[in-house]
Formats: C-alpha cells, structure tokens, sequence
C-alpha cells in the first residue's frame, strides 16, 4: 500500500511569505504528527492531529498551524516565513486510534528554504 | 520536559566490527523507547522499539537494543556491521499518555559511516 506522501517535496520562498505543506497519511491511518529537522536542532515534534482534531503541540511560535480533515488528510501552513524557519518537514502517520502503536510512518519530506 | 541524548555524532567503522551506539534520556517516569533509521535518500522507519517486559528487544536487520532503567540508557547494538548499514540513526522517547504517544522527542541522531 502506499506510503506517506508530502508535497511539495521542495520549496523556496522568501522572507515574509507563507507556505503550506500538504500531507496523506497511509490509508486508515488516522493520526498525523508533524516534525521539523533541522542540521542543529534535529526533529522537533510540532503538533499531532487525530480525526481533525489537534492532540499534541510542540513549542512552536504560533505562526505554525496545522489542520486535519475528515479524510486524515493534513496541512501545515507557516506565515510570515523567517530564515530559520528553513528546514525540512516531515509528516508522520500512525495507526493509533487510541492504544499504543508507537510505530509512526513517515513520508520523505517537504524540504523549505526561506531566503 | 524530557530530553534525549545521543553521544556520538559520526562513529565510521569497517564491515564486521561490533557497534554500539548510545542513547540516554531524562525522563524519570514510565517511557516507550524507539530506535528510528533513516537511510541515504530514504524515510524515516522504524529499526526496534521498547514498552515493557525483556528490556533486550530485537529489531530489524540485527540490531538490537537494551533498556537498562537504571542508568536511563536505551543503547543500540548490533555484533557484525554490513556495508549497507550506512545511515543516520536516531534514539526517541516517548510518555504513555492515556490516548498515545505519537509526540516522540528525538535524539540529534548519529551518522553511522561503514567502510568497506
């Protein structure tokens, strides 16, 4: 079955701007999370959603939002993009529906750069 | 809030050498552990993971690791190393909360080079 999937897979926007990431989760799975990697931060969890609905936020500015819909579909829009902000984003999906998986799928990423 | 430490950055090490690489966490409560891989040019998978019982699990490809609560520590092991284990490795750490635990807190990761 199919994976993960992100687009875009890569991106270039300015300072200022705003972006949106789209993320399917593999299907049936209906929770998303979403990460952040970066060279000197690693992954940093950034938020969680489950049946459209947000379980879980990072300690992420509130410029980063997220949303889920009823087809577990997610998007995350950043605005007012800034430097640091380039990273690569990486959505995950899990089976849980409410036990423990521990087992999160991820897709390949959505590779920002803000210049 | 927990922390997880990974002390190695790059380890390079020739094919059939044993490997072990470290993971320590702060967390002083009841916690899930994960070891994630992520190959050159590929996603993020799912190498071996712990929630209770023989705190020596066993994951894909060979690897191992072992939770020792003592000493807050999730190392990963692996006897004989192949080329193809080239990739960044990283150590998670998650809290059981009543509905899951989807927020994992990564490791930095560690780069490990084999040299054929």
């Amino acid at each position: 079955k199919a994976g993960v999937t992100q687009t875009p897979r890569y991106l270039i926007k300015t300072r200022g701007q705003q972006v949106t990431l789209s993320c399917s989760p593999i299907s049936g799975h209906r929770s998303v999370s979403w990460y952040q990697q970066t060279p000197g931060q690693g992954l940093q969890f950034l938020f969680e959603y489950f049946s459209e609905t947000q379980r879980n936020k990072g300690n992420f500015p509130g410029r980063f939002s997220g949303r889920q819909f009823s087809n577990s579909r997610s998007e995350m829009n950043v605005s007012t993009l800034e430097l640091g902000d380039s990273a690569l984003y990486l959505c995950a999906s899990s089976t849980k529906s409410g036990g423990n998986t521990g087992e999160l799928f991820f897709g390949e990423g959505s590779r920002l750069t803000v210049l | 809030a927990q922390s997880v430490s990974q002390h190695n950055h790059h380890v390079i090490l020739s094919e059939a050498a044993s490997l072990e690489l470290g993971c320590n966490y702060s967390y002083g409560g009841t916690v899930n552990l994960f070891w994630y891989v992520q190959y050159p040019g590929q996603h993020l998978q799912l190498l071996l993971k712990y929630f209770s019982g023989d705190p020596l699990v066993k994951g894909i490809k060979g690897f191992e690791a072992e939770f020792i609560k003592s000493k807050f520590s999730f190392n990963l092991r692996k006897p004989s190393v192949q080329w193809s284990d080239t990739a960044e490795y990283f150590c998670a750490v998650a809290q059981p909360p009543n509905f899951g635990n989807e927020k994992l807190t990564f490791g930095t990761g560690t780069r490990l080079t084999i040299i054929p």
